[in-house]
């Protein structure tokens, strides 16, 4: 069956320390991966995806991921964090056929604390 | 920017009782989605719906749920007779159903507390 893992319940950095935030699927196929930051009280935001080309992609408020298919993983970095990032991060896989493509596996999350 | 509006943010009910949540999705969306999220869980898929009827949905959405978007303009979700374990954060979104691009948006989620 299809899972995403998101190792890491808790993650505290340093402002303007390098983070990175991991995630491994497991699926058959080619998936849709994304990254999605849910902020206290508030929806889940996209901050990028991958569906295919390039293996490394940019997304929005400095992050980026990067899917390594022979690790099952699309893990998520930012160089440098800022004290609004944190929240809780979600790693999901998209079910790739017909219209199900908004059916999406989520992981656990992962929840980043800033300290000063 | 265009958004998912959902309502009510918070909704307090006894178990046993209809709850109907309500969502506005994005104007020119095809793509209709009910997600729930348990206190201290992962977000889960429930349903999935297009062109008025369910494309898709998880072994969660039960005989006590039930979607609909019966004005064109609203989308639905129904729990006919809640229990204790309804009790979550539930999740609207829409995708606007373009093929390997899309980019689901949700809102900002109904709170439903079951007593």
């Amino acid at each position: 069956a299809q899972s995403v893992t998101q190792p890491d319940i808790h993650i505290t950095v340093s402002e303007g320390a390098s983070l990175e935030l991991r995630c491994n699927y497991s699926y058959g196929a080619t998936p849709y991966l994304f990254w999605y930051v849910q902020s206290p009280g508030q929806g889940l935001q996209l901050l990028l995806k991958y569906f295919s080309g390039d293996t490394l992609v940019q997304g929005i408020k400095g992050f980026e991921a990067e899917f390594k298919r022979s690790q099952s993983s699309f893990n998520l970095r930012k160089p440098s964090v800022h004290w609004s990032d944190a929240a809780e991060y979600f790693c999901a896989v998209g079910l790739n056929y017909g219209g199900s493509q908004g059916n999406l596996i989520f992981g656990k999350g992962t929840k980043l604390s800033v300290k000063p | 920017e265009p958004e998912v509006t959902q309502t009510p943010s918070h909704q307090v009910t006894q178990m046993g009782q209809e709850v109907i949540l309500r969502c506005v999705p994005i104007s020119n969306h095809l793509y209709f989605y009910w997600y729930r999220q348990i206190l201290g869980q992962k977000v889960e898929f429930l349903v999935s719906f297009y062109n008025n009827e369910i494309s898709e949905k998880s072994e969660i959405f039960d005989d006590q749920f039930s979607v609909e978007r019966p004005d064109g303009s609203n989308f639905t979700l129904k729990i006919r007779s809640t229990k204790l374990e309804d009790s979550a954060m539930y999740f609207c979104a829409s995708l606007r159903g373009e093929v390997n691009t899309g980019e689901l948006f949700f809102g900002e989620g109904s709170r439903l507390t079951v007593l």
